[in-house]
């Protein structure tokens, strides 16, 4: 298993257009979680997806979005950006077992996103 | 709110000397804390979590809930533990919900 993977690796964009970024979990993995890490700061909890439902909502505007699809690969939507948003966006995946108990989160490699 | 506080950006220390990066924690629930680890080019991956109370390359950690602290420790450093490090806790609003909470990171450096 290649891990999570993320795709673009990096992507320029201009003010005020609008980037989907995607996700592809680990084989068996159905929760996702979407994180988005500044330069010189730890990651920033954005959404976390699970059985296509959305489970967590951190401290983002509405012009962030996400969804989950049926094979549990994952879409983060980010509408009229910012020159702010510019960061490195980081997706995990994890398994969740009885009760919904979570296991541990394993990251993707990023996409670097760059407002201009 | 829970929040994390790494206060160290950078930590520099010799090569076989005992390393310690700090993590405090506010949160309200009961705390369930982990590290994470970034080498240079490679992903973010867990080091160690305090619920499984294991040793991972040569590191420990013990949660302090009275101090409200889960500093990483190693008595001896070696070069290839110079990385980035993230003190992360995890909170759980709901079955199947799963949220991370990092630290800003404490950049170790070990100097030969």
């Amino acid at each position: 298993d290649a891990g999570v993977t993320q795709s673009p690796t990096h992507l320029i964009k201009t003010r005020g257009q609008h980037v989907t970024l995607r996700c592809s979990p680990i084989s068996g993995h159905k929760s996702v979680s979407w994180y988005q890490q500044v330069l010189g700061q730890g990651p920033q909890f954005i959404f976390q997806y699970y059985e296509k439902e959305e489970r967590g909502r951190g401290n983002f505007p509405d012009r962030f979005s996400a969804r989950q699809f049926p094979n549990y690969s994952s879409e983060l939507n980010v509408n009229a950006l910012l020159l702010g948003d510019s960061a490195l966006y980081l997706c995990a995946s994890s398994l969740v077992g009885l009760a919904g108990a979570s296991y541990e989160q394993y990251f993707g490699p990023g996409t670097r996103l760059t407002v201009t | 709110a829970q929040r994390v506080t790494q206060p160290e950006k950078l930590l520099s220390v010799f090569k076989g000397a005992p390393v310690e990066l700090k993590c405090n924690y506010s949160y309200s629930g009961s705390p369930e804390l982990f590290w994470y680890v970034q080498y240079s080019r490679q992903r973010l991956q867990l080091l160690l979590r305090h619920i499984s109370r294991e040793s991972i390359k040569g590191f420990t950690a013990d949660l302090n809930k009275g101090e409200t602290s889960f500093h990483l420790k190693k008595p001896f450093a070696q070069e290839e533990d110079s990385a980035m490090y993230y003190c992360a806790l995890r909170t759980k609003p709901g079955a199947g919900s799963y949220q991370l909470t990092f630290g800003k990171g404490t950049k170790l450096s070990v100097i030969p």
